[in-house]
Formats: structure tokens, sequence, C-alpha cells
């Protein structure tokens, strides 16, 4: 079956970065795309960018553009988000979710998420 | 970017009962609309893709309608796992977004 297993919980000072990871299994990685999704506490889910199956082309958002990188490790089938320049309002749930790709596109399988916290 | 709105942010209703949500578009998204459910804690779930198509292992009494703009996500018979809150989202076009959400809680 498939399931994301994502890294714990992270506490970071303003200005420093994270390193968030999703480890996929019963699928392979390079049949789908990979998400990104964060969602503030009290707020809606945000979309911020996702790596596409052949782990060449990622697309971000606009909003992060700069401040964000995602990648992948086939070997161990591992995604990874990593946000730089923190600031108090990156304080978030943060998830990945699969992309079947196909010409319909959804999530159809999320991590359990990883709270990132932003703090001094 | 495209907004999605939906209504109402939140309802309450009671077990068996029929609720429909709707979501409104700011600009055509053909049929690129997807439902999610989230549970308090928990990461959302698909329920619906590409407007109408129910995704595996999802109960029948979910339903999603509508095209262009205006989308609908309907439970017929609600049942007590079905408080939470609901999240349409546009894969139409980048950036992604989701609506605000609506909250059914038991009356």
């Amino acid at each position: 079956q498939v399931q994301l297993v994502q890294s714990g919980a992270e506490v970071r000072k303003p200005g420093a970065s994270v390193k968030v990871s999703c480890k996929a299994s019963g699928y392979t990685l390079r049949g789908y795309f990979m998400h990104w999704v964060r969602q503030a506490p009290g707020q809606g889910p945000e979309w911020m960018g996702w790596i596409n199956p052949n782990g060449d082309a990622p697309k971000y958002a606009q909003k992060f553009q700069g401040r964000v990188t995602m990648t992948r490790d086939t070997s161990i089938s591992t995604a990874y988000m990593e946000l730089h320049n923190l600031r108090s309002d990156d304080t978030a749930v943060y998830y990945c979710a699969r992309d079947p790709g196909t010409i319909w596109r959804y999530f159809d399988y999320w991590g359990q998420g990883a709270l990132v916290t932003v703090s001094s | 970017d495209i907004q999605m709105t939906q209504s109402p942010s939140s309802l309450s209703a009671s077990v068996g009962d029929r609720v429909t949500i709707t979501c409104r578009a700011s600009q055509t998204i053909s049929s690129y609309l997807n439902w999610y459910q989230q549970q308090p804690g928990k990461a959302p779930k698909l329920l619906i893709y590409t407007t109408s198509s129910l995704h595996s292992g999802v109960p029948s009494r979910f339903s999603g309608s509508g095209s262009g703009t205006d989308f609908t996500l309907t439970i017929s018979g609600l049942q007590p796992e079905d408080f939470a809150t609901y999240y349409c989202q546009q894969s139409s076009s980048t950036p992604w977004t989701f609506g605000q959400g609506t909250k059914v809680e038991i009356k």
C-alpha cells in the first residue's frame, strides 16, 4: 500500500533553514509528481510546489521562489523540501503529497505532516 | 492566481442529513476540481477528483458535480465520521489553490 512517512517536528530560529523529508513506500518515486503543501495553524492548505517524476524540473509557487528547494533521492525513495530564511509566519505543518500526474491532477496520498515552528 | 471561495464556512447538521457544500472559482477551471476531507490534527484525504470521480475506498454517499466555475460536494446521509472540514482545490493552473474550508459540525 502507498505510504508517505515524513520526518519529525522541528524548531528553528528566524533566518535559519529547515529540511523536511518524505519517505515513499508502495510505489516508485519516478512515476509520480511529489508536491509540498503547508498549513498554518487554523488556516487552509497552501500549495508550495512540486518536483516532477524525472526529478529535473521542480516548480515552485512564486511566493516561495528563491527560498525553497525541492529534491529527491530515488535510491532511498525519499523526497525533500528545504525552506530557507525562515520567518515566524512560516510556522506550519508541512505535508508531502503524491500526484499521479496524468491529464487530471490531484493529491491522492498525503504524508502525516511535519510541524515546523519558527520562534526566537 | 485563481481564488476558490467555499460556502458556507461552517454548517451544523444531524446524522442522516443531506449536506451540500459549494465552491466557486474566480475563473473557469474546466473539471480540474478536487475535494478533500480533513479531520482535526490529521492530513487531508482525497474524496473526489476531477469534479465527480470518487477516490478509491471513499463511500458512495459522497458525490461531486459542476463545471467551469461552480462546483458542489454532496454528502447523502451524513455519518458520525463525516464531521470534519472539507476543502475544494483547483489544479487547472499553478499556483494550485484551495478554498478556505467548510467545517461540518454536529447539530
